[in-house]
């Protein structure tokens, strides 16, 4: 089974701050098969980021997704308020398929 | 615009079998275009994918869980349905549902989820 460890567990930042969270892998993932998406309290997760680099439908264009093989991050270029949540990243290319423990971005 | 709720018993007593139900909303669960899945997340724990499901009927489980997991689908109903076996503390999560674009792939998009608990 293929784990996937993402850091920091958790990032304080403020409105505006760049952010780049990462995700690893235990081995070697296609980039086609890793998503990332965003939960926030109370809510299901959303589908952000497919294929590695590729923005879901309505994601706007400061989420960016980008790595292959084992390493692989999702980078937010402006933190909007909205933004605040947690962010797991998920792999499909191995079954079973496998999520990460998640980061939390929350408000400095 | 699809959507997704699960629904079932929220307390269950160790050794019980858990039965969840997902109805589907804004689309038909008989598309052939898309599989239809379980997840859950034990508090303070990672997501873990339980197992995915065709219109058909054609099932796809985690190795961790088969023994004790089986998914059906109601077509008529527009649903589709987890049991879960002689469950334990462990099993303590929220369950969601999700759509899947292939049998293996991303979920999207997901239930809301519910939260069942196994205590004696």
């Amino acid at each position: 089974e293929i784990v996937l460890t993402q850091s920091p567990g958790t990032l304080s930042l403020s409105p505006g701050e760049r952010v780049t969270l990462s995700c690893r892998a235990s081995q070697s993932v296609s980039s086609r098969y890793l998503v990332w998406y965003q939960q926030k309290p109370g809510q299901a997760p959303r589908l952000l980021i497919y294929g590695a680099s590729r923005r879901a439908t309505g994601i706007p264009d400061r989420f960016s997704g980008s790595g292959s093989e084992t390493d692989f991050t999702l980078t937010i270029s402006r933190l909007e308020p909205e933004d605040f949540a947690v962010y797991y990243c998920q792999q499909y290319g191995s079954s079973p398929q496998t999520f990460g423990q998640g980061t939390k971005v929350e408000i400095k | 615009q699809l959507q997704l709720q699960e629904s079932g018993p929220g307390l269950l007593k160790p050794s019980e079998t858990l039965s969840l139900t997902c109805t589907v909303s804004g689309d038909s669960i008989s598309s052939t275009t898309y599989y239809w899945g379980w997840i859950r997340q034990p508090p303070g724990k990672r997501l873990e994918w339980i197992g995915s499901i065709y219109y058909s009927g054609h099932t796809y489980y985690n190795p961790s869980l088969k023994s004790r997991v089986t998914l059906s689908v109601d077509t008529s109903k527009n649903q589709f349905s987890l049991i879960l076996t002689s469950v334990t503390a462990a099993d303590t999560a929220v369950y969601y549902c999700a759509r899947l674009a292939q049998l293996v792939s991303w979920f999207d998009p997901w239930g809301q989820g519910t939260l069942v608990t196994v205590s004696s």
